[in-house]
């Protein structure tokens, strides 16, 4: 699976928009994004996937750049309870081989009031 | 999405003693579970492949004999660490898979004195 880099931290305010940066440079034609996030004490959660076309639910809305090397998390609205370590993940579908989801150190978002 | 719960969702065991954890995929059957591993301030390791009716996949560096691993239905999978020692304190998250999202349970924090 291809490799990803996310920012280590990054502070954002509360009732504006968050955006989230994900580079996967080496990223092939059949991986997709994967964004989870883990608020504290918790499971992982996950929040969107997408393989080229821009994607979007009640969570959030991911933007991939048409070389596909990069990615964006946006969360429109960032509350308080999105304090949270994010996780964007590369890989092929879990049906084409193996099974395992592997993270990355992440991004630790602080919401601020 | 789909609903993973573990139980219990924090233990505290003497050293030498055995811990069993419980994960269970709630509302899909699982032929495939995950185990990870969190300790504080670091990210989810996977410790091991649980497959239903047949023996688990361990991660290099795992001792499959210290963590017992058994996928007895389509809904239940359990973890046993065996001979439990301080250093072996740590959040344990089970994960699931209906179709292509994996989906993580809740977590259990076990703490050996």
């Amino acid at each position: 699976d291809a490799k990803t880099t996310q920012p280590p931290s990054m502070d954002c305010a509360e009732g504006r928009a968050a955006n989230l940066p994900c580079n996967h440079s080496t990223i092939s034609g059949n991986e997709y994004v994967y964004w989870y996030r883990q608020i504290h004490s918790q499971g992982p959660q996950y929040i969107i996937h997408g393989l080229k076309n821009n994607e979007t639910n009640e969570m959030a809305s991911l933007i991939i750049t048409e070389d596909r090397k990069s990615s964006t998390l946006i969360l429109p609205h960032a509350t308080l309870r999105d304090t949270a370590v994010y996780y964007c993940i590369v890989r092929v579908p879990f049906k084409a081989a193996g099974n395992k989801l592997t993270f990355g150190g992440g991004t630790r978002v602080l919401v601020k009031p | 999405g789909a609903v993973v719960s573990q139980h219990p969702s924090w233990v505290i065991c003497k050293s030498g003693t055995s811990v069993k954890i419980e994960c269970r995929s709630l509302d899909f059957q699982a032929t495939t579970m995950f185990w990870y591993r969190q300790f504080p301030k670091q990210s989810l390791m996977l410790m091991a492949t649980s497959n239903e009716g047949s023996k688990a996949t361990y991660e290099q560096g795992v001792e499959k004999d210290k963590f017992l691993i058994n996928h007895a239905s389509l809904t239940l999978s359990t973890l046993t660490v065996t001979s439990a020692h301080p250093e072996d304190s740590s959040f344990y998250i089970c994960s699931a898979r209906p179709r292509e999202t994996q989906y993580f349970g809740p977590g259990t924090r076990l703490l050996v004195l």
